[in-house]
């Protein structure tokens, strides 16, 4: 079965670090680009950042630019997001997502169940 | 970067109705548009890619059109397990947008 399960989340305090996990299984993961897109509670989807199948590319909102890292480990099977400087506005569900082409920029077809970041005092 | 607009953003619609959302581009986007159905507290779920292309397993009553700056979606006929919000996505560029999602409510 095609999966990806987030992990890593959590309260942390403005100002904090926190690093999201991202585990892949049932497909050839280092083929694949990858994403994190996040949502506010009660509020739309927000794409975060974007990393190309061998790392050589890679794209971040400027909401969080200077902020955050996307990483991956192809042998590993996973996707990482390191957070910095953490600010309230970035409490959200964070989801993995996989681009569903191999060759360009596609849509996300797999999504993981998504992890909970919650950034208060 | 490009902005995607949806409308409505609320629709409210009777089981068999058929239903249309609108997405706007701020600029053109050829075809590259991805329509999401998320319910609540679930994983948004990919109906429609490259505008028109209905994405495996998706049933035929979900359908896209549209290229450069308008798209829609349509449900050709409203099922119960279709009350749900609704997202457009543009992949242009690297840089994903989003549109604000329009929800639809049984009337």
């Amino acid at each position: 079965e095609v999966q990806l399960v987030e992990s890593g989340g959590g309260l942390v305090q403005p100002g904090g670090s926190l690093r999201l996990s991202c585990a892949a299984s049932g497909f050839t993961f280092s083929s694949y680009s990858m994403n994190w897109v996040r949502q506010a509670p009660g509020k739309g989807l927000e794409w975060v950042s974007y990393i190309s199948s061998s790392s050589s590319s890679i794209y971040y909102a400027d909401s969080v630019k200077g902020r955050f890292t996307i990483s991956r480990d192809n042998a590993k099977n996973s996707l990482y997001l390191q957070m910095n400087s953490l600010r309230d506005e970035d409490t959200a569900v964070y989801y993995c997502a996989r681009d569903r082409g191999v060759v360009v920029v596609d849509a996300f077809d797999i999504w993981g169940q998504g992890t909970m970041v919650t950034v208060s005092s | 970067d490009i902005q995607m607009t949806q409308s409505p953003s609320t629709l409210s619609a009777s089981v068999g109705d058929r239903v249309t959302i609108t997405c706007r581009a701020s600029q053109s986007i050829s075809s590259w548009l991805a329509w999401y159905q998320q319910k609540p507290g679930k994983t948004p779920k990919l109906l429609i890619y490259k505008a028109s292309s209905l994405e495996s397993g998706v049933p035929s009553r979900f359908s896209g059109s549209g290229s450069g700056t308008e798209f829609t979606l349509t449900i050709s006929s409203l099922q119960p397990d279709d009350f749900a919000t609704y997202y457009c996505q543009q992949y242009n560029s690297y840089s994903r947008t989003f549109g604000q999602g329009t929800k639809v409510e049984i009337k």
